[in-house]
């Protein structure tokens, strides 16, 4: 069966310090990739989305950024955090189009 | 923009009641329509609706799709303190993968 990991769980960073995360499927080949976020009271925000190997769709203009080294595996990145940072990362991950998409346990990231 | 809208985006209810949470869309090329659950953590996956009109269940849980008046409901019965969650609707475009969510209802059921 299929299983997405994403770590670390909770970190607490200052602000202009760089930032990674990192999201791995198992279990299944050529997965479409996400990247959310959930800020405190709102919805959930695609950031980025990947359909294979180095290819990064950004959907919001912003300081991070994604990669997509392997094909299962996705890091969210930033190099100088912002307090607006904050928030719960999520990672997620579907079969292909049309396909029900799946969440990683999620990141909490506090920017200090 | 895609739009999803929930109500009401907060409620509690007392274990035993029945809960009717309401999902609005407007989705350019709509191709389906998901629920999950939340429970302090990451969301898990309740059901997907394509069709209309097909009533999909899952224990105490049912869901149902309206493309004509663009809306979907989920129903809770029969609730129990484990139901206390945000329920998330989110719309999937055809062509690709992107969900976009509304805010959630906010279910709490005290006993």
């Amino acid at each position: 069966s299929q299983t997405i990991h994403q770590w670390p769980a909770t970190l607490v960073q200052p602000v202009g310090s760089p930032l990674s995360l990192e999201c791995t499927v198992e279990g299944t080949s050529n997965p479409n990739l996400y990247w959310y976020r959930q800020a405190a009271g709102r919805g959930l925000q695609l950031l980025f989305y990947s359909v294979g190997i180095g290819q990064i769709s950004s959907e919001v203009p912003q300081n991070l950024s994604a990669s997509r080294p392997q094909d299962r595996q996705f890091i969210l990145s930033s190099k100088k955090l912002l307090l607006s940072d904050s928030g719960f990362y999520l990672c997620a991950w579907s079969g292909g189009l049309g396909n029900t998409i799946y969440f990683g346990e999620g990141s909490w990231l506090t920017v200090v | 923009e895609d739009k999803v809208v929930q109500s009401p985006l907060s409620l509690v209810v007392h274990e035993g009641d029945t809960v009717t949470l309401n999902c609005s869309y407007e989705v350019t090329n709509f191709r389906s329509l998901l629920w999950y659950k939340q429970e302090k953590k990451a969301p898990t996956f309740l059901f997907m609706l394509t069709s209309s009109g097909i009533e999909k269940k899952s224990g105490r849980l049912s869901s149902i799709l309206d493309k004509k008046e663009l809306f979907s409901i989920l129903n809770i019965t029969a609730t129990q303190t484990g139901d206390s969650a945000v329920y998330l609707c989110a719309s999937l475009r055809s062509g690709n993968n992107r969900l976009a969510f509304g805010k959630g209802n906010q279910v709490v059921v005290i006993p």
